[in-house]
């Protein structure tokens, strides 16, 4: 069974400062990989996914992700944060076979403060 | 993107009623649905796994006869949360996918919100 690591679980950052979010994960085979953004009251909004192909993956928002694989990680950054980045980031992985359920991390919870 | 949505986003009820949550995918035939729930500050828990027309699979520790999963249908999941208690508030998401047998990505319904008072 796959699981998710997020080891940052409240990021403080002021606005323009440059973000990075770890995120590792277990699994013994091939994975995809996701990060979500959850805004205060609102549902789930995929921010990029990693399939195959470029380890690197831009996403929506300037918000881009590394797959390094031997390290078994998957970490979020953008270079410069601004307050509308306030929300909670969900790290998840799920099997590369048939249809598997994402698996989360337990989130980490970003404040840009200005 | 393929859009997932679900019914009610809101729901309060009395303790010991039921209260049915629906999924529907508007644009594709879903497969495979999963059903999560996120208690609050928390991360999204996966509950069950349901496909068209067979019994769904639930995770250790839910209980399937209080948290009722039917997928009639290709477009169609609905989560019936029975004799509902304040325990059970939550923010329940259901997700789908597409690709039968083929890794796809999940697209998520915008959630429910139950209030058991």
């Amino acid at each position: 069974a796959q699981s998710v690591s997020q080891h940052n679980h409240h990021v403080i950052l002021s606005e323009a400062a440059s973000l990075e979010l770890g995120c590792n994960y277990s699994y013994g085979g091939t994975v995809n990989l996701f990060w979500y953004v959850q805004y205060p009251g609102q549902h789930l909004q995929l921010l990029l996914k990693y399939f195959s192909g470029d380890p690197l993956v831009k996403g929506i928002k300037g918000f881009e992700a590394e797959f390094i694989k031997s390290k078994f990680s998957f970490n979020l950054r953008k270079p410069s944060v601004q307050w509308s980045d306030t929300a909670e980031y969900f790290c998840a992985v799920n099997a590369n076979s048939g249809n598997t359920p994402l698996v989360f991390g337990k989130g980490t919870r970003l404040s840009v403060i200005a | 993107g393929a859009v997932v949505s679900q019914h009610p986003s809101w729901v309060i009820c009395k303790s010991g009623t039921s209260v049915k949550i629906e999924c529907r995918s508007l644009d594709f035939q879903a497969t495979t649905m999963f059903w999560y729930r996120q208690f609050p500050k928390q991360s999204l828990m996966l509950m069950a796994t349901s496909n068209e027309g067979s019994k769904a699979t639930y995770e250790q520790g839910v209980e399937k006869d209080k948290f009722l999963i039917n997928h009639a249908s290709l477009t169609l999941s609905t989560l019936t949360v029975t004799s509902a208690h304040p325990e059970d508030s939550s923010f329940y998401i259901c997700s789908a996918t597409s690709h039968r047998g083929i890794t796809g990505e999940l697209f998520f319904g915008e959630g429910s919100r139950l209030t058991v008072l």
